[in-house]
């Protein structure tokens, strides 16, 4: 079945650094890439998603690539800062016509040093 | 402000109980979804519901059942708890054939004694 794998599973950067996730998923037929972030105590939010016939996308200080071809999709966090701090999650989702199936990955677990 | 609220924060049961997690969404989805979060495994869907009355295993069924008898409500049921089934369970929904964001509630921590 689909498998999502995501590295690394901690990062730590000092801030105004950048912070680089990178997921790999294997289902040829996954056409759309969320991306979560979970503070403690919450339930994850979505932060930037992308379709399959898009390489990139950003929004401010962050931004996602997908590399189709290679199954890759990475998510970049520029400028960091402490609001940053979070685990992040990737995901693969299939699209059918009465129901999605989204695969998560194992979750990045991002500080940030002041 | 949307929003998917699930009926308790915090729970301790005992090996054995049954079981029952509350979800509601006020956003009118036809999807809903329950996962379990656990360190360095993600979130696993257990299952999921695409309409009314309507249910779908996800990875990991076993020791699990749902009821969607309303679009508003999705229950899941521990039927006999198990201490492997201490977990954070987080409930989610998002509409029908689109892409547009998955909303999640704000999870349940279980403990099962």
């Amino acid at each position: 079945g689909e498998n999502v794998e995501q590295h690394p599973s901690t990062l730590s950067v000092q801030e105004g650094d950048s912070a680089v996730i990178k997921c790999t998923y294997s289902d040829s037929a996954s056409n759309y890439f969320p991306w979560y972030k979970q503070e403690l105590g919450k339930g994850p939010q979505l932060i930037i998603d992308i379709r399959s016939n898009v390489g990139e996308k950003k929004d401010q200080r962050i931004a996602v690539t997908l590399n189709k071809t290679a199954k890759h999709f990475s998510l970049h966090i520029t400028e960091t800062q402490p609001e940053d701090s979070a685990v992040y999650f990737c995901a693969a989702s299939i699209r059918y016509s009465s129901a999605s199936k989204i695969i998560f990955g194992s979750g990045t677990r991002l500080s940030i040093r002041p | 402000d949307v929003k998917v609220t699930q009926s308790s924060r915090y729970l301790v049961k005992r090996t054995g109980e049954k079981v029952f997690l509350e979800c509601v969404q006020d956003m009118d989805h036809e999807n809903m979804f329950w996962y379990r979060q656990d360190p360095g495994l993600g979130l696993r869907l257990i299952y999921f519901s695409y309409d009314v009355k309507m249910k779908e295993k996800g990875d990991i069924p076993e020791g699990y059942s749902v009821s969607r008898e309303k679009k508003e409500r999705f229950s899941l049921i521990l039927e006999s708890a198990s201490t492997n089934q201490t977990s954070m369970y987080l409930c989610a929904s998002i509409r029908r054939s689109s892409y547009n964001e998955q909303f999640f509630g704000p999870g349940t921590r279980l403990t099962v004694l």
